[in-house]
Formats: structure tokens, sequence, C-alpha cells
């Protein structure tokens, strides 16, 4: 059954350094998501990406992060400049092309992002 | 933004036993989602829900989208040790977007 990877599974990084989080959607899915967890939270949303470009971002979503779609297969969120509070699971999600109302998103294993 | 309720926030069961959690919101959905998280993963999908009233079986699951839009209820039937995880909800306004709204979970335990 096709799946969304992501890697890396766990990513450490120093206050203030560059990250950047790699997915790859499932194969003929056309929208792109990112969510995060914090440890023992819920989780909430980030941004959503169609068309090459941003569709929806949540307030989380600030100048520090950026989604990109490099090539065919892969779907990236770069943090700038990561904060302690950027410590979280980070999940990729894609859903497929003009279901509307009934697509249905489907989440990778998600990357463990601590910054120290 | 919207908020989601979802109770219990935890459910301690026998083997065998029915569990039933739900979830409830302030504003409207179309769609309505369940899914279970084990420790270090994603979600996974267990069920959808597209239309008010709608009621969904998967297995020994079931899940409703309640008349008023505002609230959904998931039901597991005779539960077995490898139902322990946490059950989230989640639901979605699609004239806003394609944003999903999680709840706060549900942490199921399992004795054998």
């Amino acid at each position: 059954e096709p799946e969304v990877t992501q890697t890396p599974s766990h990513q450490v990084t120093q206050m203030g350094q560059e990250v950047i989080l790699r997915c790859v959607p499932i194969s003929n899915h056309l929208y792109f998501y990112w969510y995060r967890q914090i440890l023992g939270q819920k989780v909430e949303f980030l941004v959503s990406f169609y068309n090459n470009e941003i569709s929806e971002k949540s307030e989380i979503f600030d100048d520090q992060f950026s989604v990109e779609r490099p090539d065919g297969s892969n779907f990236t969120l770069k943090i700038r400049s990561t904060k302690l509070e950027d410590s979280a699971m980070y999940f990729c999600a894609s859903s497929e092309p003009g279901q509307g109302s009934t697509d249905t998103q489907y989440f990778g294993p998600g990357t463990r992002l601590t910054v120290l | 933004g919207q908020q989601l309720n979802q109770s219990p926030q935890s459910m301690f069961i026998q083997e065998g036993e029915d569990v039933s959690m739900n979830c409830t919101s302030s504003s409207i959905f179309n769609t309505w989602l369940w899914y279970k998280q084990d420790p270090g993963e994603g979600p996974v999908l267990l069920i959808a829900l597209y239309k008010a009233g709608e009621l969904t079986s998967n297995g020994r699951l079931t899940a409703q989208f309640g008349i008023t839009r505002k609230d959904s209820f998931l039901n597991i039937s005779a539960s077995i040790p490898s139902d322990v995880g946490i059950y989230f909800c989640a639901g979605r306004w699609t004239p806003s977007g394609s944003r999903l709204t999680f709840g706060e979970g549900t942490q199921l335990t399992v004795n054998p």
C-alpha cells in the first residue's frame, strides 16, 4: 500500500541553525501538508500546499518557515533559525487530487526535531 | 480558531469490553476523521465521515457524524490489546480550506 515517507526520523540541531525536513508524498497525490505535534499535545496544522504554492497556513507558520516542492517527488519544510520551542514531531501528509470535501489526508511517520 | 473537545482524555479497560469516545465542537465541520496514533508514529486513518448523520463501520470500529455537524463519536467493540494507542478526532470545514483541526486525543489502555 502506498505511504508517505519522511526523513530523517530524528533530527537534533542547535538553536539558531537551519533545518530541512523532507517528505515523499504518495505518488498520485497533489495536496501536501505539514503538521506538528509538541510532545504530549495534539496535532497542529502548519501549512497546505497545492499547485506549487501555499494554499493555507496557520499562525504558527511564520517567516521562519518555508515549504518547497523541489522536484516531482519531494516536499520539504525548512526552518530558517530554529528556536527551542520548535522541538516537536513534524508530520507530512498528502491527499488525492480533485476530491474536494471528501479528500482524505494520509500522514507520514514523522520527524522528531530536537532543538538544543 | 476552531476548537475540538475530545473525551475522555484516557480510558483503562479490560480486553473484550466496548469503548466509546467523542468529540464536540463549537462550530460546524463538513468532514470528520478518526485517527489512531501509536508511540513515535504518525496518525493512521481509521474512519472518514463526510455527511451529517453518516454512520460508518470499519471492522470493530464504528463512527458517526453528528446531525448538528458539531460532533462525532467512535465506538470500538470487543477491544483487544492491539487497540492500545491514542485516538484523535479531526474535523475540517472546507470552505475555510483543507486544514484539519485535531482533538486532544483519547489514550486507550487495554488490559489483557
